[in-house]
């Protein structure tokens, strides 16, 4: 079954602090990862993308990391700003479909405070 | 920033009640997706289109209904709204697969309560 999981569930960190999320996946075959911020009450926004071949990719302080070997993936948030607090989501895609299927995560909910 | 756009944003409605979630989308994509989210839970998908005239369901049983007259246009109805439609209604639309995969562009959602 394709699931993906995310980890912790919630998590409080003081701002200026730096923090990890993980995401382990079981979907087959893979095509790629993708990590979206949502904010309360809005749709999620893509922050980026890793496909089979790519270790780590960068967005600003925003680095996530794929062992596609493991089937993991980490997103590691540098320096966190009051902003960042929203909820994170592990997205995977699937190679063998037309619909180009989607399988999210639970999402981690990720709070700074001042 | 995503063209797609989603109306109402907040919706509170008496039960019985039959009422239409808005979607459109600017960006020429041929799939659109309709995605139930509850408070703390992840995306599940109740439809999706492939394009005109395409409607399926998706893996989360849904009393709503969809339809796909236009390209841009992807409307969720509900006739009889019933307090368990109470949740987050996101819908998308994507880009073809390529090399790089899928990706999904958001709206902004609907917030859904029915009493």
């Amino acid at each position: 079954k394709n699931q993906v999981e995310q980890s912790p569930q919630s998590l409080i960190i003081l701002e200026g602090k730096n923090c990890t999320l993980q995401c382990n996946y079981t979907v087959s075959p893979f095509s790629n990862l993708r990590w979206y911020k949502q904010d309360t009450g809005r749709g999620p926004v893509s922050l980026t993308i890793m496909t089979f071949s790519e270790n780590t990719k960068s967005n600003g302080r925003y680095t996530a990391t794929l062992d596609a070997d493991t089937k993991q993936s980490s997103l590691h948030i540098t320096a966190s700003q009051l902003s960042d607090s929203a909820s994170y989501i592990c997205v995977v895609s699937d190679r063998g479909s037309t619909l180009g299927r989607l399988y999210f995560g639970r999402g981690t909910q990720l709070t700074v405070w001042p | 920033e995503a063209d797609i756009y989603q109306t109402p944003r907040y919706l509170v409605i008496g039960t019985g009640k039959k009422i239409t979630l808005e979607c459109s989308q600017t960006m020429g994509h041929d799939k659109m997706y309709w995605y139930q989210q509850d408070p703390g839970m992840e995306l599940h998908l109740i439809h999706y289109s492939y394009g005109v005239n395409s409607t399926e369901k998706g893996d989360l049983s849904s009393e709503s209904t969809v339809s796909r007259i236009r390209t841009e246009h992807f409307p969720l109805t509900l006739e009889s709204a019933r307090p368990s439609h109470t949740s987050q209604y996101l819908c998308a639309s994507s880009e073809p697969a390529g090399a790089g995969g899928t990706e999904a562009f958001f709206g902004q959602g609907t917030r859904l309560t029915v009493v």
